[in-house]
């Protein structure tokens, strides 16, 4: 079945760059994602990756695929307080079931 | 501004009551999921509608049904809630069957007493 793992936790202080890492087991994905959620409120989209690429970055956003090892990282350049959240990774697939399957988050917490 | 708007934010209702959760899209999607999401938890889909045709996933509860009467909107409707549902109820959008790429409303944190 398909599994996808985060860490629960990372505490970083404000400026330096954050490392969110995930990984995946279902070999059909074909989309990567990542989603922010604040304390509250819905998911919000950040950004995602194709599994045929290795390397997105979009402003301070940098995600990092690794397909052999099925392992997707974010990495969030000059952290701020806003960015202080829940990170979810989830995987698609453009065959069969075409619902996201979410890893449990992992949560950012920013330090001043 | 297109969005999925979800009402109400927070509902409560008793053990054993029937609560319906409502979701609306401006966006024009084809599909609409409705995910249960509890503390510290992944988000789980509980179905999902390819423009009329209701999915339903293998372990969502029968207490769970959902319905949708147009493009627009789609409802939760929990017929007998327990302790146990109590959660965050995410609805999300996206364009077609070809998309994977979903939009989510704000959700609606359901408490039962």
């Amino acid at each position: 079945g398909e599994d996808v793992e985060q860490s629960l936790f990372l505490s970083v202080r404000e400026g330096d760059s954050s490392v969110i890492n995930c990984t995946y087991t279902d070999s059909s994905s074909t989309y990567l994602y990542w989603y922010k959620q604040e304390p509250g409120a819905g998911l919000q989209l950040l950004t995602y990756i194709f599994s045929n690429m290795d390397m997105k970055q979009d402003q301070r956003l940098t995600v990092l695929l690794n397909k052999k090892d099925k392992h997707l990282s974010l990495r969030i350049a000059d952290t701020q307080t806003g960015d202080s959240a829940i990170y979810f990774c989830a995987e698609g697939s453009d065959t069969g079931r075409r619902a996201l399957t979410f890893g449990s988050g992992t949560r950012l917490q920013v330090q001043p | 501004d297109a969005m999925v708007i979800q009402n109400p934010r927070y509902q409560v209702t008793q053990f054993g009551k029937p609560v319906t959760l409502s979701c609306s899209q401006t966006l024009n999607h084809n599909v609409m999921y409705w995910y249960q999401q509890k503390s510290s938890q992944a988000p789980k889909l509980l179905f999902h509608y390819y423009d009329k045709d209701f999915n339903n996933e293998a372990d969502t509860p029968d207490n769970f049904q959902s319905r949708r009467p147009n493009t627009s909107f789609c409802f939760l409707d929990i017929r007998s809630p327990g302790l146990g549902d109590a959660a965050m109820y995410l609805c999300a959008t996206s364009r077609d069957s070809s998309s994977n790429e979903q939009f989510f409303g704000p959700g609606t944190r359901l408490t039962v007493l």
